[in-house]
């Protein structure tokens, strides 16, 4: 069974980076069918995808994101990592990491439990 | 960039069926994905490549696309089913884009 576990400072400044870090137990980040990528939800608001990678360390982002996030693999450790630049309290958010399948199906099959981080000074 | 739109709200009288809709442009096209997400949870697929349930999802769940709306249908809505659906695709122009959610309340 798939488990998928975010970690991480559950508060930052306002202005510093956010850094999350995404562990997969019960299997192996290093497979070939599948991408792990970033999702996060506002309180109260709807789901927002930010960026996701292959173990290769391919990446893609979502544009209005991309300039301020960082998504990296180590397949070592068989986890997968978030860097946010610049956060605003708008970038406060429960931050879930996920599995899916490749680009133009992107079938969300597995998500963790999510973290909670607040911006806020 | 592209964009998925959905009710704000459904509501349906238990036993029911309630339909969700989620359009974008020429999503007929695209493979749609349905998720559930109860409060404090994180979201579950209820529904692949638009018509298909993953194991464990009730048989009341099934979905449809065509021209440029996607629908997720529960037959014979149970209170359990009340929670948000959200509708994804994918698009070339921004890669993984939800729908805003629906929150279905059974009353």
């Amino acid at each position: 069974q798939l488990h998928l576990q975010e970690s991480g400072p559950g508060l930052v400044k306002p202005s510093e980076t956010l850094s999350l870090t995404c562990t997969v137990s019960g299997g192996s980040i290093s497979s070939s069918s599948y991408y792990w990528g970033w999702i996060r939800q506002p309180p109260g608001r709807g789901l927002e995808w930010i960026g996701s990678i292959y173990y290769s360390g391919s990446t893609y982002y979502n544009p209005s994101l991309k300039s301020r996030v960082t998504i990296s693999v180590d397949t070592s450790k068989n986890q997968f990592s978030l860097k946010m630049s610049s956060v605003t309290a708008a970038d406060t958010a429960v931050y879930y990491c996920a599995r899916h399948l490749p680009p133009a199906t992107t079938m969300i099959d597995s998500w963790g439990q999510g973290t909670l981080v607040a911006v806020s000074s | 960039s592209y964009e998925l739109t959905q009710p704000p709200s459904v509501s349906v009288s238990p036993g029911q069926t309630a339909s969700i809709t989620c359009s974008g442009d020429k999503l007929g096209d695209k493979y749609v994905y349905w998720y559930q997400q109860k409060p404090g949870q994180s979201p579950v697929l209820v529904i692949y490549q638009d018509t298909n349930r993953p194991s464990g999802i009730p048989a009341r769940f099934s979905g449809s696309n065509s021209g440029n709306t996607a629908t997720l249908t529960i037959s014979g809505t149970q209170a359990m089913d009340e929670s948000d659906y959200y509708c994804q695709a994918w698009d070339s122009s921004i890669a993984v884009v939800f729908g805003g959610g629906t929150k279905l309340t059974v009353l």
